[in-house]
């Protein structure tokens, strides 16, 4: 049972890049949604999903697009990377009251 | 966004000791719910609150749902080493999850 898996685990971008955080969950779940963890501030919600083409703006969307083309995936982009990004992000797939989290994506942005 | 504060922060305690946090809100929600959040990974759900008043357990753990709807408490009893972690608190409403700030849990061997 794989549940929800992101890639990669750690990434270290300079200031400008882009690139695509991968979420992908394998139990059908309609929702799912992205959150960025920094130390005292617990998760906070980017973007979410409730279903195949359907996308929201969370608590924290500047900085970050979505897409969710699948029920499977929804993949996070920073389009221009800032150091304010460093931080761990984790996607989640939700099926009633019961949210399954990834592993987590270590992002440092120098 | 809503806001949940968890207290405390952080907590150090011996082995065998019990433990208790909680988390407050401003707002009314219809579901709590406890994750637990190991080193290097995502958070586990660990106890889910669905009524005003309801007491649940789970092994050593025991959740409550506030009277009010604006709170929670999670208490562990006889603390083991394997309970280190962040406990996070969440409110449901909608279909929306917010989060509590966590609470940092170091136990003393």
């Amino acid at each position: 049972n794989a549940g929800v898996t992101q890639t990669p685990k750690f990434q270290v971008l300079k200031t400008g890049q882009s690139m695509t955080l991968q979420c992908a969950q394998d139990m059908n779940h309609e929702y799912m949604s992205w959150y960025r963890q920094d130390p005292g501030m617990g998760l906070r919600l980017i973007h979410y999903s409730v279903g195949a083409g359907i996308t929201d703006q969370g608590e924290v969307p500047n900085g970050y697009n979505v897409s969710r083309s699948t029920t499977e995936d929804f993949p996070l982009r920073l389009l221009s990377a800032a150091p304010s990004q460093t931080s761990v992000y984790f996607c989640a797939s939700k099926k009633g009251t019961e949210a399954f989290f990834g592993q987590g994506t270590r992002l440092t942005v120098v | 966004g809503q806001q949940l504060n968890q207290s405390p922060q952080s907590m150090f305690i011996q082995e065998g000791e019990d433990v208790s946090m909680n988390c407050t809100s401003s707002s009314i929600f219809n579901t709590w719910l406890w994750y637990k959040q190991d080193p290097g990974e995502g958070p586990v759900l660990l106890i889910a609150l669905y009524k005003a008043g309801e007491l649940t357990s789970n092994g050593r753990l025991t959740a409550q749902f506030g009277i009010t709807r604006k709170d929670s408490f999670l208490n562990i009893s006889a603390s083991i080493p394997s309970d280190v972690g962040i406990y996070f608190c969440a409110g449901i409403t909608g279909n929306q999850f917010y989060f509590g700030t966590g609470t940092s849990l170091t136990v003393i061997p």
